[in-house]
């Protein structure tokens, strides 16, 4: 089954302090994994997508195989990353299957 | 380009009546997705097109609900009769092709009373 969790509901952090944003996913063929971002009552916008290798806002995130995951991280938060976070995985077709969402939340 | 355009932005009615979302596509883009948002169980694929031709339909609640794609820059999506638990925000979003970044419109937030 195709599948993709992510596993904190809420994640608050200070300004400042590492994060790290957890997915996982389930698929049996060769994945392709993105990270969408949503502020505040806005469209979804494309992070990061795992082919590209790329830091977008200072995030990055590595595909593990081996762990099936897909972590989203930025070493120093700040405020205006606050936002719902989905990782989402292309399926049969091209269509995304989405996790749940992390809220993440950055203190002042 | 103004990427992927919806409309209404939002849209109350009472339950029963019919409701039509809209989307434009981004020129030049063949895969056309529409999903629904809602607290309970996030974003869910209903159906999705590629060269204006549906290709997965199975999340598409049930038979009230109904997508088109009148040509390759425009589809509707289409409840009717529609009910209290169809609220929420509908978002298209199209893509060059399968497999490719998905880009989102702002979504239309439906209200039915």
């Amino acid at each position: 089954a195709q599948r993709v969790t992510q596993p904190e509901k809420l994640l608050s952090v200070f300004k400042g302090a590492p994060v790290e944003l957890k997915c996982n996913y389930s698929y049996s063929g060769s994945p392709e994994l993105f990270w969408y971002v949503q502020y505040s009552r806005q469209r979804l916008q494309l992070l990061l997508r795992h082919i590209s290798r790329e830091s977008i806002k200072g995030f990055t995130a590595d595909l593990n195989k081996g762990e099936t995951s897909f972590h989203l991280k930025k070493p120093f938060a700040q405020e205006e990353d606050s936002a719902m976070y989905y990782c989402a995985l292309s399926g049969e077709g091209g269509k995304l299957i989405f996790g749940q969402g992390t809220e993440l939340s950055v203190k002042p | 380009d103004a990427g992927v355009i919806q409309s209404p932005r939002h849209e109350v009615t009472e339950m029963g009546q019919e409701v039509t979302l809209r989307c434009k596509l981004i020129s030049g883009h063949n895969s056309l997705f529409w999903y629904r948002q809602t607290m309970m169980r996030g974003l869910e694929l209903l159906i999705y097109f590629n060269n204006n031709v549906p290709i997965d339909d199975s999340g598409m609640p049930e038979d009230r609900f109904s997508a088109k794609m009148p040509n390759a820059s425009f589809s509707t999506l289409k409840i009717q009769p529609s009910e209290p638990r169809d609220s929420a925000v509908y978002f298209c979003a199209s893509s060059l092709q399968p497999r490719q970044p998905q880009h989102f419109g702002d979504g239309t937030r439906l209200s039915i009373l």
